[in-house]
């Protein structure tokens, strides 16, 4: 998985409770990214990060927030989750940004009850 | 919107033949586009690129095949395994708005002995 890792790799929570999953990745890439996979509907963009701090949203950002305080981890925390967070994430990482491959991590089986 | 598009949810193949996975993309301005295995459980793995200066392009076993005036790529497994059984996913970059890779819903290959 490209060095590559995420935490936990499942977890149930209530709705309303806060989660936050992280990613960590050893390859010293600079672009970090956000999936949820749904079925029917592929991996979609949630957030993606280009650097430290730096940080942008997606296709389907409402309810989700991230942060970069390091090269290595990229956090994705839902503030208050709902039902239809209920998915698996994962995290991806490419070297450059545009027109570069991506490669994924493990994911995190996430069920929002 | 833009879409990129499996043509069959699923196929289904005896060991030993070749395999074929198609795959339509709506963005003419499209350049850049990537095949991902996924196994159940994990996250999608990267199998093959190809840009769109190119219209084949050969790994080991593989072969990705693009026509631009068409928008159809292709992936092709020579002499199928049953390791190969998993869902394969195409992805086309897409440079409007911000730059991103949009997914296919997949295609799962089941491989029969």
């Amino acid at each position: 998985d490209a060095g590559i890792t995420q935490s936990p790799r499942h977890k149930v929570t209530e709705t309303g409770t806060p989660v936050t999953l992280r990613c960590h990745q050893t390859e010293n890439h600079r672009y970090m990214y956000w999936y949820r996979q749904d079925p029917g509907h592929g991996l979609r963009l949630i957030h993606y990060s280009y650097g430290v701090k730096d940080t942008d949203k997606g296709e389907v950002s409402d309810g989700y927030s991230v942060s970069r305080s390091k090269t290595e981890d990229f956090l994705l925390t839902l503030e208050s989750a709902t039902s239809s967070q209920t998915s698996v994430y994962f995290c991806a990482i490419s070297a450059a940004g545009g027109e570069e491959t991506q490669y994924f991590g493990p994911g995190t089986r996430l069920l929002v009850l | 919107g833009e879409s990129v598009g499996l043509h069959l949810p699923t196929l289904s193949v005896q060991e030993g033949d070749n395999s074929i996975i198609n795959c339509a993309y709506s963005n003419s301005a499209s350049d850049y586009f990537i095949w991902y295995k996924q196994e159940s459980g994990k996250g999608p793995q990267f199998i093959i690129d190809i840009r769109s200066n190119m219209d084949k392009r050969q790994g080991q076993r593989v072969t990705v095949l693009l026509n631009k005036t068409v928008k159809h790529l292709s992936l092709q497994i020579a002499a199928t395994q049953p390791g190969d059984s998993a869902v394969y996913f195409c992805a086309a970059f897409y440079s409007g708005g911000y730059n991103k890779l949009i997914f296919g819903a997949g295609t799962r290959l089941a491989v029969h002995p």
